[in-house]
């Protein structure tokens, strides 16, 4: 079973300052990686995913992610934060299963961006 | 378009009793997947539905089940409540089951669980 790995738990940072937020993955096959952000009492948005092609992928609200196959990682950046960026940001992995696809989600980042 | 609706949005329920949550998706969607939000637990996935039969099915106990209909609605069930399946309920749906088309994986705002 494929697992994702988010290396922080919580990342204060400060408005138009720039942010990487951190996700490892397990699998050495193919995959397709996603990242996710949560809003509060919201349900999940797609800012961005991989599924093939060029490694450095450009999503929604300014942000971008990196697929990196040596390192199995997918790390997220923005250059300038805001504060309405504030919010929880999901790594995920699509699993297959079944004859479909799961989605394998990590434990998620909290975003602070302070003024 | 509507995005996917999921009713109730909050549910307060006791132990021992069993409850019935609803996801409807984008019109068009065919395919329909649950996930279980905790913040011990994280997002794990329940199950996902595909033309009214149960495709996948995550790691959770009996009492978890699952439906959906002939216009692509599911509803979830769980029976014989405990405190611990307190969680956000997120419905998710997409054109179809194949990888690419979870590009088109949209949530809902999610049912919020309480179990008291």
């Amino acid at each position: 079973a494929q697992s994702v790995t988010q290396l922080d738990s919580q990342v204060p940072v400060f408005e138009e300052a720039p942010v990487e937020l951190r996700c490892n993955y397990s699998s050495s096959v193919s995959v397709y990686l996603f990242w996710y952000v949560q809003y509060p009492n919201q349900g999940l948005q797609l800012l961005l995913k991989y599924l093939s092609g060029s490694t450095l992928v450009k999503g929604i609200n300014g942000f971008e992610a990196e697929f990196n196959k040596s390192q199995t990682s997918f790390h997220l950046r923005k250059p300038s934060v805001h504060i309405s960026d504030t919010a929880e940001y999901f790594c995920a992995v699509s699993e297959p299963q079944g004859g479909s696809e799961k989605l394998v989600f990590g434990k998620g980042t909290k975003l602070t961006v302070n003024p | 378009k509507a995005g996917v609706t999921q009713t109730p949005r909050y549910l307060i329920k006791t132990r021992g009793q069993q409850v019935t949550l609803s996801c409807s998706p984008i019109s068009g969607h065919r395919s329909v997947s649950w996930y279980q939000q905790t913040p011990g637990q994280g997002l794990q996935f329940l199950f996902e539905y595909f033309s009214e039969t149960q495709r996948n099915k995550g790691n959770f106990p009996g009492r978890f089940s699952g439906r959906q209909f002939s216009n692509s609605r599911s509803e979830m069930n769980v029976s014989t409540l405990e405190l611990g399946d307190s969680a956000l309920y997120l419905c998710a749906s997409s054109f179809g089951l194949r990888a690419r088309e979870i590009r088109g994986y949209t949530f809902g705002s999610g049912t919020r669980l309480t179990v008291v």
